[in-house]
């Protein structure tokens, strides 16, 4: 099956500063990335995702590139603020199951 | 409102209990999942429903069963045979392949 590869576990900035989640994953078969955001006590949301015929997707501050090659992909935040401090995770969508990385805690200090 | 609703909110089990989590959709999703999140772990998948009926093992599920009678709806047992139970889980729906997974709010269960 599907294995998704999540680093950092912990990522601290400052606010103002970018940040940089990247995840890896096994299944060539694998075609669609998306990244969810998970506030405290609160469900996954989906913030960004992108498809294997794409390399790179921007929505304001965030954007997500794929390197089909490699398997990997990476979430980029930029200008960051304290609102972005949450959980984010990285899954990877195979045949039948979407596939979840363990999650990255993004702490952004004012 | 179109949504998928967990209940209920938090969960007590009694060791040797079975409980049941409800999780129901409107948003006339063919596939459903369940995923157990722990701290530091992610969201692992227990078992997943492309169509009713018809349900598939993911990858820790040993110790829960589901049962997909329904579209609407996908419950989940945590059976006495599950010695750690005590977590976050949650519950999604998909529309079709490849597109958005929506969630539930979570159920959190912790045996006493």
């Amino acid at each position: 099956g599907e294995n998704v590869e999540q680093h950092p576990s912990t990522l601290s900035v400052q606010e103002g500063d970018s940040a940089v989640i990247k995840c890896t994953y096994s299944d060539s078969a694998s075609n669609y990335f998306p990244w969810y955001k998970q506030e405290l006590g609160k469900r996954p949301q989906l913030i960004i995702d992108i498809r294997s015929n794409v390399g790179e997707k921007k929505d304001q501050r965030i954007a997500v590139t794929l390197n089909k090659t490699a398997k990997h992909f990476s979430l980029h935040i930029t200008e960051t603020q304290p609102e972005d401090s949450a959980v984010y995770f990285c899954a990877a969508s195979g045949y039948s199951t979407l596939t979840f990385g363990k999650g990255t805690m993004l702490l952004v200090s004012p | 409102d179109g949504g998928i609703t967990q209940s209920p909110k938090y969960l007590f089990r009694k060791e040797g209990q079975n409980v049941t989590l409800s999780c129901e959709q409107n948003l006339n999703h063919d596939a459903m999942y369940w995923y157990r999140q722990d701290p530091g772990q992610g969201l692992r998948l227990i078992y997943y429903s492309q169509i009713v009926n018809d349900f598939q093992k993911g990858d820790i599920a040993e110790g829960y069963s589901v049962s997909r009678e329904k579209k609407e709806s996908f419950p989940l047992t945590v059976t006495s045979a599950q010695k750690n139970p005590t977590a976050f889980y949650l519950c999604a729906s998909i529309d079709t392949r490849d597109t958005e997974a929506f969630f539930g709010q979570g159920t959190r269960l912790t045996v006493v």
